[in-house]
């Protein structure tokens, strides 16, 4: 089976431009994950969805930053406009959600680099 | 606050050195404690669960024990394939039972 698969892996952007990170999850997973990580900061979660609805952002920084998850199988992260302290490492992930437990499998993830 | 810390930060071993990475938590309800790998330039790849104080996990040279306040995973005649990042993260009860909290992780060194 497919793992979780994220576009583009690698994105530079000029400071003002808007960019969209896609991702598609492990197909029959419900919930889906946005996480960024840093040197300074590590793994932080931004945003994650329960059967496409959003449950939590509230780890989403800014209102520059949006998430979508318009069906089962898509997912976009988008920002507008992009900063240079944007620049990190966006990783998407899903799950199968279940009473007794639950494991999150990570996609290789979409390098920002905002100049 | 709910608070993941690993120790040591970075940690150099001899080949076939054994050792032991740390994961302490202080959480209001643990879910489940979760261990991966992350390899530079890639994404964090699971290893193993536990869901209860005295369970143990083996996976290879890797096994992980967990207590009420802490996990471990010990690593058995390490080879330089077993260099990596190693996270832990603790699953949180909460209403949606989906809110994971990540450690900053160790950085492993294996040399040949």
């Amino acid at each position: 089976d497919a793992g979780v698969i994220q576009s583009p892996r690698h994105e530079v952007t000029e400071m003002g431009q808007e960019v969209t990170l896609r991702c598609k999850p492990i197909s029959g997973h419900n919930s889906l994950f946005w996480y960024r990580q840093t040197m300074m900061r590590g793994l932080e979660l931004l945003i994650y969805f329960n059967n496409n609805v959003p449950i939590d952002d509230s780890g989403m920084p800014e209102d520059r930053f949006s998430a979508k998850m318009p069906n089962a199988s898509f997912s976009t992260l988008k920002i507008q406009p992009s900063e240079p302290r944007d620049s990190a490492v966006y990783f998407c992930a899903s799950s199968l959600y279940r009473e007794a437990g639950n494991t999150i499998y990570f996609g290789e993830g979409s390098w920002l680099t905002v100049v | 606050e709910d608070q993941v810390t690993q120790s040591p930060e970075a940690l150099r071993l001899q080949e076939g050195e054994s050792s032991s990475l740390n994961c302490s938590y202080t959480v209001s309800g643990l879910r489940g404690l979760f261990w991966y790998r992350q390899d530079p330039g890639k994404g964090p790849e699971f290893l193993f669960t536990l869901y209860s104080a005295g369970e143990e996990k083996e996976k290879e040279r890797l096994k992980a024990t967990l207590t009420k306040k802490e996990s471990f995973l010990h690593i058995t005649a390490p080879k330089p394939e077993d260099s990596a990042t190693y996270l832990c993260a603790v699953n949180l009860r909460d209403n949606y039972g989906q809110n994971f909290v990540f450690g900053p992780g160790t950085r492993l060194s294996v040399l040949p």
